[in-house]
C-alpha cells in the first residue's frame, strides 16, 4: 500500500479539464513540496511539476499544481490525446528522510 | 544541469547480491541534497529504496534495510547500491536519484532477476 493515496484511474475528452488528487499526512505532504510525474508506457516518469506549482522547462501551461493541508491536486486542463499517461505524485517523507510515490493514476483520453 | 548515470548487471541469479553503480556528472555530490536509489518493477509504480545526505548520514526504506547498503565514493563523484538476497520479486527498473526541489533521475537500467 503506498504512502499517498491516488485515485487508480481518471478520463476526460479532449479539450476537457481533470484533476488528479493526492492524499498524504502531516509528515509528507503536510510539510514538504509535492512533485508530480507523467510517465509514458516504456519510459521514464518525467517531472511535469514540482515545488507544488512550478513546470519544469517545455511542459504546457496547461497543467497546474495545488496543495491544500494533507493533500495535494494536478489539474490538466484542455485535455489533449497526448497527456495520455500515468500520474504519480510524490513527496518527501520527514520520519523516513527518504521519498513517498502514490499508487498512480492513469489518466486515459476519450 | 546534473547528469546521473546507472550501470551494473542486467542479470541477478535469485539468492545473489544486486550491485549497481551511479556516475554523477556536472555537480558535486558534496556539495549538497539528499541523493539515492528508486526503482520500479514492471507494472507498478516507483519505489523508494534508499537515500543518502552529503554529509553522510544513509537512511533507508523499511522494505529493504535487512538487505540494502548504499556507499558513498565522493573521489570520484559515484555512488552504489547494494541488495542482497535478491529473489524474482526484486526484478525493476532502478534509478538513481538527486533529490531536490526539482529532482533529477537516471535513465534508469532494467535488472532482471532469474535463474
Amino acid at each position: 500500500q503506498s504512502a499517498l493515496t491516488q485515485p487508480p484511474s481518471a478520463s476526460g475528452t479532449p479539450g476537457q479539464r481533470v484533476t488528479i488528487s493526492c492524499f498524504g499526512s502531516s509528515s509528507n505532504i503536510g510539510s514538504n513540496a509535492v512533485t508530480w510525474y507523467q510517465q509514458l508506457p516504456g519510459t521514464a516518469p518525467k517531472v511535469v511539476m514540482y515545488s507544488y506549482n512550478l513546470r519544469p522547462s517545455g511542459v504546457p501551461d496547461r497543467f497546474f499544481g495545488s496543495k491544500s493541508g494533507t493533500s495535494a491536486s494536478l489539474a490538466i486542463s484542455g485535455l489533449q490525446a497526448e497527456d495520455e499517461a500515468t500520474y504519480y505524485c510524490a513527496a518527501w517523507e520527514d520520519t523516513l528522510n527518504g521519498v513517498v510515490f502514490g499508487g498512480g493514476t492513469k489518466l486515459t483520453v476519450l | 544541469q546534473v547528469q546521473l548515470q546507472e550501470s551494473g548487471p542486467g542479470l541477478v541469479k535469485p539468492s545473489e547480491t544486486l550491485s549497481l553503480t551511479c556516475s554523477v556528472s556536472d555537480y558535486s555530490i558534496t556539495n549538497g541534497f539528499y541523493w539515492g536509489w528508486i526503482r520500479q518493477p514492471p507494472g507498478m509504480g516507483p519505489e523508494w529504496i534508499g537515500s543518502f545526505f552529503h554529509s553522510g548520514s544513509t537512511f533507508y526504506s523499511p522494505s529493504f534495510k535487512s538487505r540494502v547498503t548504499i556507499s558513498v565514493d565522493t573521489s570520484s563523484n559515484r555512488f552504489s547500491l547494494e541488495l542482497t538476497s535478491v529473489t524474482v520479486a526484486d526484478t525493476a527498473v532502478y534509478y538513481c536519484a538527486r533529490f531536490a526541489t526539482m529532482p533529477d533521475w537516471g535513465q534508469g537500467t532494467l535488472v532482471t532477476v532469474s535463474s
